[in-house]
């Protein structure tokens, strides 16, 4: 069976400073891993995927992330945050081409002045 | 403008009461898919269905029930058997079920119980 973990339900970080979000996961076949964004009262918003290929991906809004197999953990960065990024950041790993996929259980990004 | 459409987006219901979750989409999707949020628990599968007249139940389907009669539409009836059914709904869609790509998402319905 496939699971996320998110290290961490808070993280703040300080406005211009490197965000990084951790992600490690579980799952018994080449794993398709996802990062979604979800704004207060919002649905969520897909930011980047990993499917097969090249193992450093890059999203919408600076955002990038780097699978590492040997780790299990799909990790997302952004040099350098900005007010707009204080969102709930989900991570999610699918096993199969169809779209079931387990989401981790989010992590708040607070961005101070 | 593509996408898909939540209603309502909030939502009071008194305990014993049904209550039907809308969820429509014009992106000429497949399968589509229910979600519940909670805090501090991320995004649990209710139900989900890859075509029309065919779904199936998710992790958490117990006191929920789906149609899906029409491509366009899946909505959610949320019944009395559901003992703690205060949340918030997110429906989704892709495009196949042999896709790959990005799971869709509306805007949410955000259910509470009085």
């Amino acid at each position: 069976a496939q699971s996320v973990t998110q290290l961490g339900s808070h993280v703040s970080v300080s406005e211009g400073a490197l965000v990084l979000l951790r992600c490690n996961y579980s799952s018994s076949v080449p794993p398709y891993l996802f990062w979604y964004v979800q704004y207060p009262n919002q649905g969520l918003q897909l930011l980047l995927k990993y499917t097969t290929g090249a193992t450093l991906v890059k999203g919408i809004n600076g955002f990038e992330a780097e699978f590492k197999k040997s780790e299990t953990s799909f990790h997302l960065t952004k040099p350098s945050a900005h007010m707009s990024d204080a969102a709930e950041y989900f991570c999610a790993v699918s096993e199969d081409s169809w779209g079931k996929l387990q989401f981790g259980a989010g992590t708040q990004v607070v961005v101070t002045p | 403008d593509g996408g898909i459409t939540q209603s309502p987006k909030y939502l009071f219901r008194k305990e014993g009461q049904n209550v039907t979750l809308s969820c429509e989409q014009n992106l000429n999707h497949d399968a589509m898919y229910w979600y519940r949020q909670d805090p501090g628990q991320g995004l649990r599968l209710i139900y989900y269905s890859q075509i029309v007249n065919d779904f199936q139940k998710g992790d958490i389907a117990e006191g929920y029930s789906v149609s899906r009669e029409k491509k366009e539409s899946f909505p959610l009836t949320v019944t009395s058997a559901q003992k703690n059914p205060t949340a918030f709904y997110l429906c989704a869609s892709r495009l196949s079920w042999t896709d790959t790509g990005e799971l869709f998402f509306g805007e949410g319905s955000r259910l509470t119980v009085l």
